[in-house]
C-alpha cells in the first residue's frame, strides 16, 4: 500500500520563501510529482523528482531523497497568486498508478 | 493551453441510470486517466490508459469501466450510478520524452465535470 503525508494548512507572507513537505510509504517507487490547484479548478502540473535531488524551475524548486522517503517543494518571492492547494502524488512501480496525498492549503498573506 | 476537454462539465442525473462521460485530447500523448476528487479524500486514481485498448484500475475502480478505441478519447462509464458516485471527475493525459541523458515530462488535467447522482 501508499501513504503519503502532507501539513494541511500553511500560512507565509508575500515575497518570502515556504517550503511544504511531503512523506511517503510506498510498496513501490518510480517518480514523485507536484501539483498546483487552485479552488475550483483543476490541478496544474508542478514538478517531477525520480533521482535524488533538487530540481528548480523558476521560483518554484521540488527535493527529493528516496532514502527518507521524503519530499519538498519550495517556493521562493511568494505572490498572493499563490494562495493555493499543493498535490503531492506518488507513481508506483507498476505502470501508471498515481497515489496522491491530502493537500496542503497553502494561504500567502499581504 | 494544453489541448485536453471533458465533456459534459456539469450533469445531474439519478440512481441507477448509466452515465457515459469523455475526455478528448489534441496532443496525442500516450497515457490517459480518470480521477475523482471529493473532500477530505484528494484525488483518487480511478482507471488509466497507456494505449489504445490498453488500460489498467486505479485505487478505486469499482462501480466504474473505461475504453480507449482511440488515441485521443478516453471514456468513464458509471453503469448505474450511485449516490456515492457524485464528485468532480478529473481526466489527465501525460507523457514522457527522452532526451539524452533528461527525461521530459508532461502532464495536464481536463477543467473537470462535477456530476451529481440524485
Amino acid at each position: 500500500g501508499q501513504n503519503i503525508d502532507q501539513p494541511t494548512e500553511m500560512t507565509a507572507t508575500e515575497g518570502a520563501i515556504v517550503q511544504i513537505n511531503c512523506t511517503y510509504q510506498t510498496s513501490g517507487f518510480n517518480g514523485l510529482f507536484w501539483y498546483q490547484q487552485h479552488a475550483g479548478e483543476a490541478p496544474t502540473f508542478l514538478s517531477y523528482n525520480v533521482l535524488d535531488g533538487l530540481e528548480e524551475k523558476g521560483r518554484f524548486s521540488s527535493f527529493l531523497s528516496r532514502s527518507k522517503g521524503y519530499s519538498y517543494l519550495l517556493l521562493k518571492e511568494l505572490q498572493m497568486k499563490d494562495s493555493a492547494s499543493y498535490l503531492c502524488a506518488v507513481r508506483d512501480n507498476y505502470g501508471q498508478n498515481f497515489v496522491f496525498g491530502p493537500g496542503t492549503r497553502l494561504s500567502v498573506l499581504p | 493551453d494544453a489541448g485536453i476537454t471533458q465533456s459534459p462539465r456539469h450533469k445531474v442525473t439519478e440512481t441507477g441510470t448509466p452515465v457515459t462521460l469523455r475526455c478528448h485530447q489534441t496532443e496525442n500523448h500516450r497515457y490517459m486517466y480518470w480521477y475523482r476528487q471529493d473532500p477530505g479524500h484528494g484525488l483518487r486514481l480511478i482507471h488509466y490508459s497507456y494505449g489504445v485498448k490498453d488500460t489498467d484500475k486505479g485505487e478505486v475502480s469499482d462501480g466504474y469501466s473505461v475504453s480507449r478505441s482511440k488515441t485521443e478519447d478516453f471514456l468513464l462509464t458509471l453503469e448505474s450510478a450511485t449516490s456515492s458516485q457524485t464528485s468532480v471527475y478529473f481526466c489527465a493525459i501525460s507523457e514522457e520524452f527522452l532526451t539524452g541523458r533528461t527525461t521530459l515530462y508532461e502532464q495536464y488535467f481536463g477543467p473537470g465535470t462535477r456530476l451529481t447522482v440524485t
